[in-house]
């Protein structure tokens, strides 16, 4: 299957402070990618869909000012959490879709910690 | 009303032993796909199997099968012959056509395999 990858796995940050998530597809070029927030023991939530040279659409509720999405190829969207606070705190994952394919495949996600 | 529902939040099976996730869905779109990814404690989204909804015969991969009864709007999914490392936990998802290529997840169920 195709491979995602995101970097960093771990983060710790001060509150105040912007922190930079990539997510890349490492075989494949992603037309869309998705970035998800998830909260210990529940499921995920989609915060946005980031297509290719365009700019990203946020779910209802995601503030677009403090979670900013880049897709600036069609092997990279980053997501940057701008002055973090403590209830930023999550485990967030992305995921990309080959072309018009159906399946979504995910990087293996960044737990951020904001203290 | 819930699109995805798991109703098992914990499932145990012993090893070599077959098991069955339940999910049931909610949609009106005529076409729709279905999906099934595995989260270990680790976090990354495996994807396992995925059922299109004109797709005639149940999806199959491995030792995972995939129930599809549409009329029911379940989409079941049998692990044959558990192992230790299929201990996790278990996503149904679905994508519809009129949401364009967002996912939602249902809650999860949390699979131990006992030995």
């Amino acid at each position: 299957g195709a491979v995602v990858s995101q970097h960093p796995s771990r983060v710790i940050c001060k509150s105040g402070t912007s922190v930079k998530i990539e997510c890349r597809s490492l075989d494949f070029q992603a037309t869309t990618m998705f970035w998800y927030r998830q909260f210990p023991k529940q499921s995920l939530m989609l915060m946005a869909t980031s297509n290719e040279g365009s700019k990203a659409t946020y779910e209802q509720g995601v503030e677009k000012d403090k979670f900013l999405i880049n897709h600036a190829s069609l092997t990279l969207s980053t997501l940057t959490v701008t002055s973090a606070h403590p209830e930023d705190s999550s485990f967030y994952i992305c995921s990309a879709r080959v072309g018009g394919a159906a399946t979504q495949y995910f990087g293996p996600g960044t737990r951020l910690l904001v203290l | 009303a819930q699109k995805i529902t798991q109703t098992q939040p914990g499932m145990f099976v012993q090893e070599k032993e077959a098991v069955t996730l339940d999910c049931t869905y909610d949609t009106s779109d005529p076409s729709y796909g279905l999906f099934w990814y595995k989260q270990p404690s680790s976090g990354e989204m495996i994807f396992l199997i995925y059922q299109g909804s004109y797709d005639q015969q149940n999806a199959t991969e491995g030792r995972y099968s995939l129930n599809f009864q549409k009329a029911r709007k379940s989409a079941n999914l049998v692990i044959s012959a558990s192992q230790l490392g299929d201990s996790a936990m278990y996503f149904c998802a679905m994508r519809e056509e009129t949401s364009g290529s967002r996912l939602t997840f249902g809650e999860g169920t949390q699979l131990t395999v006992n030995p």
